[in-house]
């Protein structure tokens, strides 16, 4: 089975902190995605990335970045972390066109 | 604006009984379409698929049907169970981005 492993579970940062999110799947998938989740919005593209050291803008990129250095690790960016930014965020995968996304467990996401 | 819209955010199904879930979409060029369901403090996981080509496809007692005239597809799940309490996302797509909806939480009451 396809695994998709978000470092954290819950997070709790400062504003102003800049704060990295990580993502790891093991099934050398080349798509891999960030979805923040909200209630009411449900799931909004953050970035996407097709390849290493591809990364594309999904909906709402505004004050995210990411990062993909090797195949199996995507990482996420807050570059200073905002109040608005307190939301379920959650990673995916996919082998290519056509097939559904794996998620993985989502990090909840606190800024104070 | 919603490219993917769920206009029921909950659903409350007794035991036993048929669960109907839509979702209705805006772009004719879509031509993929998945069901994911999620609970909480869990990531989504996949649940049905559907291409444009189909118009139904079962799997167990789950049913995706896709009117494509109406731009619309429903998730039926036959009989209803108390795990079956979620919250169920749709998604669609062209197989570049997929779009998901705001979901609709269903409450099976035993």
């Amino acid at each position: 089975d396809v695994k998709v492993t978000q470092s954290s579970r819950y997070l709790v940062k400062r504003t102003g902190e800049k704060v990295f999110l990580e993502c790891v799947q093991d099934m050398d998938h080349e798509n891999m995605f960030w979805y923040r989740q909200d209630p009411g919005l449900g799931l909004r593209l953050i970035y996407f990335s097709y390849d290493v050291k591809m990364k594309e803008k999904g909906d709402i990129p505004e004050g995210y970045s990411v990062s993909r250095e090797k195949k199996e690790r995507f990482s996420l960016i807050l570059e200073s972390a905002s109040t608005n930014q307190t939301s379920m965020y959650l990673c995916a995968s996919r082998a290519g066109h056509f097939y559904g996304y794996t998620f993985g467990s989502g990090t909840r996401l606190t800024v104070v | 604006d919603q490219q993917v819209k769920q206009n029921s955010p909950s659903l409350s199904v007794q035991e036993g009984r048929i669960s109907i879930l839509n979702c209705d979409y805006t772009n004719s060029m879509f031509d993929y379409f998945l069901w994911y369901k999620k609970y909480p403090a869990e990531g989504p996981t996949f649940l049905i698929s559907i291409s444009s080509i189909k118009d139904k496809n079962e799997d167990g007692r789950f049913t995706v049907f896709l009117n494509k005239s109406a731009k619309h597809l429903s998730l039926h799940i036959v009989p209803s169970q108390p795990g079956d309490s979620a919250v169920y996302f749709c998604a669609a797509g062209t197989g570049n981005q997929f779009y998901f909806g705001t979901g609709t939480s269903l409450t099976v009451i035993p």
